[in-house]
């Protein structure tokens, strides 16, 4: 079965920054592209960022990618996501999810979420 | 980069209704188009992809069509369970933007 748990949200400080961390397993994460999803209190879906299957592409929304950092490590089947700089508007439930392609690709949609993890920012 | 215009915001219908929410892109994506639900206090999951290609286990109700640039969510006969918020998402080209949403509610 395949499982993506999300960890390392809490609350921060304006400016302050926090990494938060995607769990995978159930299946060869090092095949598939990997996403972060957010979703501020009462808002829609927003796209965040991507990363080819091997590490090698990554992908950012065009507001975010001078604050945000993607990055993956196959050996542990963990998915990062390092937010800096952040604001009251980065607040939100983080989701990470999983594109359904086996050969790495992100032109693929999302077939497995993680359950979310919150960030609140806030002094 | 390329926008998804999703219509309406809001619906509301009686059960065993058809219900249609529809979505533009600002370029042609082909057939590169997802559906996902997000049931009140729920993870989001795929309906739909390729633009009418069903989920295994998604109920026959939902469909999927459209090509280039105009797609449509359609549900044949709306039940208690379809409750919730309907996104459209593009994955030809990063970023791959999602609709804004439209939230499902029965009258």
């Amino acid at each position: 079965e395949v499982q993506l748990v999300n960890s390392g949200g809490g609350s921060v400080q304006p400016g302050g920054s926090l990494r938060l961390s995607c769990a995978a397993s159930g299946f060869t994460f090092s095949s598939y592209a990997m996403f972060w999803v957010r979703q501020a209190p009462g808002k829609g879906l927003e796209f965040v960022s991507a990363i080819s299957g091997n590490g090698g592409n990554t992908y950012y929304a065009d507001s975010l990618k001078d604050r945000f950092t993607i990055s993956r490590d196959n050996s542990k089947n963990t998915l990062y996501l390092q937010m800096g700089s952040l604001t009251a508007d980065d607040m939100a439930v983080y989701y990470c999810a999983r594109a359904t392609d086996l050969w790495g690709s992100p032109n693929w949609p999302l077939d497995n979420w993680g359950q979310g993890t919150l960030v609140t920012v806030s002094s | 980069d390329i926008q998804m215009t999703q219509s309406p915001s809001s619906l509301s219908a009686s059960v065993g209704d058809r219900v249609t929410i529809t979505c533009r892109a600002s370029q042609d994506i082909i057939r590169s188009l997802a559906w996902y639900q997000q049931k009140p206090g729920k993870v989001p999951t795929l309906l739909i992809y390729g633009a009418s290609a069903l989920r295994s286990g998604v109920p026959s109700r939902f469909s999927g069509s459209g090509s280039g640039t105009d797609f449509t969510l359609t549900i044949s006969s709306l039940q208690l369970e379809d409750v919730g918020t309907y996104y459209c998402q593009m994955y030809k080209s990063a970023p791959f933007t999602f609709g804004q949403g439209t939230k499902l509610e029965i009258k």
